[in-house]
Parts: structure tokens; sequence; C-alpha cells
């Protein structure tokens, strides 16, 4: 079945410690995005990828970075220079043609805890 | 720039009774809206989602939503909650030309008694 993949489920890091989070996908999507949800704040956008070897900025993009090597993979680094990396991280892509089926697909999300 | 509001953090009600769940946007055009839930630990599902046409939509598990242009606002509603509907549920208005960069709400926890 196609869909995301996102790993690990869990992640537990010391501070000062940069972290890899894993997003997969199968299903051909063009775009791909990170997300970062705080219990009461909703879903902020990190980064964004439309295209293979390129990626822009979201909202909150400090203390980040992704890469898009790979059509399939938008892996999201959490440097030691995010000040408040604790939070659930969720990966998710979209087809970029269709004139706006608008539908994003999520992955089952990262817990980060910083210890 | 864009934003969602959904004013109200938690909702509590009875299975069975009916339920509105409400969401405004602020955007300088018609905009395509979303419902999307979570249930915890989990990812993001599209429940429905208006683009244009008919301003009320159906959506899955029994969900509709009523796009209203005058009051900016996309409430989402059920005549009859499951208990297994408890979850959080999420409003979203899409950018497009920008990347198609979603833009969310800040959530509804929605409470079912029993």
């Amino acid at each position: 079945d196609g869909g995301i993949t996102q790993s690990p489920k869990y992640l537990f890091r010391k501070e000062g410690q940069n972290v890899t989070l894993s997003c997969e996908q199968n299903l051909n999507h063009d775009a791909m995005y990170w997300y970062r949800q705080d219990p009461g704040q909703g879903l902020r956008l990190i980064y964004y990828s439309q295209i293979v070897n390129d990626f822009q900025k979201g909202d909150i993009a400090e203390g980040y970075s992704v890469s898009r090597e790979k059509k399939e993979s938008f892996p999201l680094t959490v440097t030691s220079a995010q000040k408040n990396p604790t939070a659930f991280y969720l990966c998710a892509s979209i087809t970029k043609s269709g004139g706006g089926s608008g539908e994003l697909f999520f992955g089952e999300g990262s817990r980060l805890t910083v210890l | 720039a864009q934003s969602v509001t959904q004013p109200d953090i938690h909702i509590t009600v009875s299975e069975g009774a009916s339920l509105e769940l409400r969401c405004n946007y602020s955007y300088g055009a018609t905009p395509y809206l979303f419902w999307y839930v979570q249930s915890p630990g989990q990812g993001l599902q599209l429940l429905l989602k208006y683009f244009s046409g008919d301003t009320l939509v159906q959506g899955i598990k029994g969900f509709e939503a009523e796009f209203k242009r005058s009051q900016s606002s996309f409430n989402l509603r059920k005549p009859s909650v499951h208990w297994s509907d408890a979850a959080e549920y999420f409003c979203a208005v899409l950018l497009t030309g920008g990347g198609n960069k979603l833009t969310f709400g800040t959530g509804t926890q929605l409470k079912v008694e029993l």
C-alpha cells in the first residue's frame, strides 16, 4: 500500500545533540512537508519541498535543516540550535499537479523528547 | 497573511447528540478549506474538503461542513456523535501558488460522554 513512513516513532536525545527524523513516501508525490505540533498550537510548518534538490523555509525553520536528494525522501534534522525541540513532528506529501487537489497525506508522526 | 481560527479549544458532547465545530478563516479570496481529524499519537486524516461549488460538503464518517462566504466560516457538523469520534479536529486553509502550504487552526479537542 502507498503511504508515508516516518521513523523513528519515538526518539530521545540529549541536549546539544543533532537528530535526524526520516520521512519516506511511495505515493510518487512531488511536494513534501514537515510540520511541528505542540499542544494548543496546531501544526506549524517547518520546511517544505516542491521538487527534488529544492526546499523552502516554513514559518519556524530556525534550528532545523532538511535535504531532498530523492523524490521519495525528505529527512529533517533537528539541530542543537533548536531551543525547544521536544514536540511531535509530522511529515506530509501532496501531488503538485492536479489543479489543487489539496489533500495532504500525513505520516504517523515522530515524537522527539529532549532529556 | 492568511489565518485560521478555531475558537473552541475543548468541546464535550454526549453520545448521540449533534456536534458543530467552528472554523473561521482570514483570506483575501475564496480559499480551499479542509477538516482533518487526529487520534492521539497519530497522523492526520482528511475528513472533507471544499474547493468550489456546493457549499455543503459531505465527508467521511458522517461528517459534513458548510462554507459560508459572508461569515468566512467553514463549520464542521455531525448529526449524531459516536464515542469513537473523540479526537482532535483541525481546520485548515490551503494557500495555492506558493507551494501548496496548508495553514492549520489550533485544533478542537472533542470529548464524547457515554
